[in-house]
């Protein structure tokens, strides 16, 4: 079985701060995707990390995954109360339709 | 376009009834799966599908029963409620022979077993 540990649990910040979430592993994913979910709404896909080293912006959201495709990090510059919201992340080992996800981080961007 | 559309968004059972949540696509994707969400456990997969005909077994599948009779429905019965299953549950869909592709998720079923 593949485990995700997302880190941290929970996160308050105040507008206008940066943050980093990540997400490791002791096993290989052949890609790795992070969703982002409202209060009573599914997930949405944010982004897929497919490369080894790889990273991608969105905005003011950095991805990163790890040269041994083991972990990935987000990261977001100059937090909005917009981006408040449960952040997920989520793994496939290969030749897998499975995704495996991480427990989540739950943040919070205080005005 | 409705994408993943999951019935009913609530619902309150009590323990040892039996029901089935609704799950049904339109965008044609061969792959489905049913998760349910704890807080703190993040999604857990339940059961899984790679086409009509084909379920098999994810994680947490105890107390849980799926059949795939057509492409777009998914419908995930528990057999005799528990309290251990109150949960929110979660349907996604996904093409199949794409890698690496997106799961489309449906709005959830808040389930409460009292």
């Amino acid at each position: 079985t593949q485990l995700l540990e997302q880190s941290p649990q929970f996160l308050s910040i105040q507008e206008g701060e940066n943050l980093t979430v990540y997400c490791n592993s002791s096993s290989v994913f052949s890609s790795l995707q992070w969703y982002r979910q409202e209060p009573g709404e599914g997930p949405v896909l944010l982004v897929t990390v497919v490369t080894g080293g790889e990273v991608k912006k969105l905005k003011r959201l950095t991805f990163q995954f790890g040269d041994a495709r083991k972990d990935s990090s987000l990261h977001i510059t100059a937090a909005q109360p917009g981006d408040t919201g449960l952040y997920l992340c989520a793994g496939r080992g290969a030749g897998s339709y499975q995704l495996t996800f991480g427990k989540g981080t739950k943040l919070s961007v205080i005005p | 376009n409705a994408g993943v559309t999951q019935t009913p968004k609530f619902q309150v059972l009590k323990t040892g009834q039996s029901m089935t949540l609704q799950c049904a696509q339109d965008m044609n994707h061969e792959y489905m799966s049913w998760y349910r969400q704890d807080p703190g456990m993040g999604l857990r997969l339940i059961h899984y599908s790679v086409g009509a005909g084909i379920t098999d077994q994810g994680e947490v599948p105890n107390g849980y029963n799926v059949s795939r009779s057509t492409t777009e429905d998914f419908p995930l019965r528990l057999l005799s409620a528990a309290p251990s299953q109150t949960s929110v549950y979660f349907c996604a869909s996904s093409p199949l022979l794409i890698l690496n592709t997106e799961a489309f998720f449906g709005q959830g079923t808040r389930l409460t077993v009292v």
